[in-house]
């Protein structure tokens, strides 16, 4: 069973440094999305792509985040300039997307950032 | 704006009982609603899901209720068991593909 992974599961950084994180999804899924959870708030939408074409970015996500899935398989988001308020858990999550499918998110087991 | 929201944050139940999770949401346009579960250091795991058009979903010893007057939607766990300790999470679809979450409610069931 193949479900949603991604690497590292912990990263701490110094601030001012970037950091990439990456995400492999359910293979036959051509939605990607990145959550954001930070403790004692459920996940906090980041982004998400179908295929590879970005749909929609959330306003919360500064011009130091980016996104990409160049081929519509994994993806990758890289944080530039972290700042200690960018500590959190990153999740990824994957769903099939068709007409008449369901609308259930399949997610990865995070990467945790930590930034000092 | 908080468009889903879980009240209680924490929940403590006897072994055996029925644990009722509670879910509030404001936006009418949501048209599908799921609940996740979630240990730590993991990803959140799906547990049951039920659309706009029903008011009832059942799998095994769960049950989601939808109310749409009232906005409110429910999980019933039934009996609860020690092994559901974890926090749930009520979640909304939002038309164009993203989920927006609750706040998350910790289950405690004790032996």
């Amino acid at each position: 069973d193949t479900g949603v992974s991604q690497d590292p599961r912990h990263k701490i950084t110094k601030r001012g440094q970037n950091v990439t994180f990456r995400c492999d999804p359910i293979s036959e899924h051509n939605r990607l999305y990145w959550y954001r959870q930070t403790l004692g708030q459920g996940p906090e939408f980041l982004t998400y792509f179908q295929n590879e074409a970005q749909l929609e970015k959330s306003r919360l996500l500064s011009d130091r985040f980016s996104a990409e899935r160049p081929k519509g398989s994994f993806s990758t988001l890289e944080i530039q300039r972290t700042e200690q308020g960018d500590s959190a858990m990153y999740l990824c999550a994957s769903s099939p997307w068709d007409r008449g499918s369901s609308y259930e998110q399949y997610f990865g087991p995070g990467t945790r950032l930590t930034v000092t | 704006d908080q468009q889903v929201k879980q009240n209680s944050p924490s929940l403590s139940v006897q072994e055996g009982r029925i644990s009722i999770l509670n879910c509030d949401y404001t936006n009418s346009m949501f048209d599908y609603f799921l609940w996740y579960k979630k240990y730590p250091a993991e990803g959140p795991t799906f547990l049951i899901s039920i659309s706009s058009i029903k008011d009832k979903n059942e799998d095994g010893r769960f049950t989601v209720f939808l109310n749409k007057s009232a906005k409110h939607l429910s999980l019933h766990i039934v009996p609860s068991q020690p092994g559901d300790s974890a926090v749930y999470f009520c979640a909304a679809y939002n038309q164009g593909g993203k989920l927006i979450f609750g706040q998350g409610t910790e289950l405690s069931v004790k032996p």
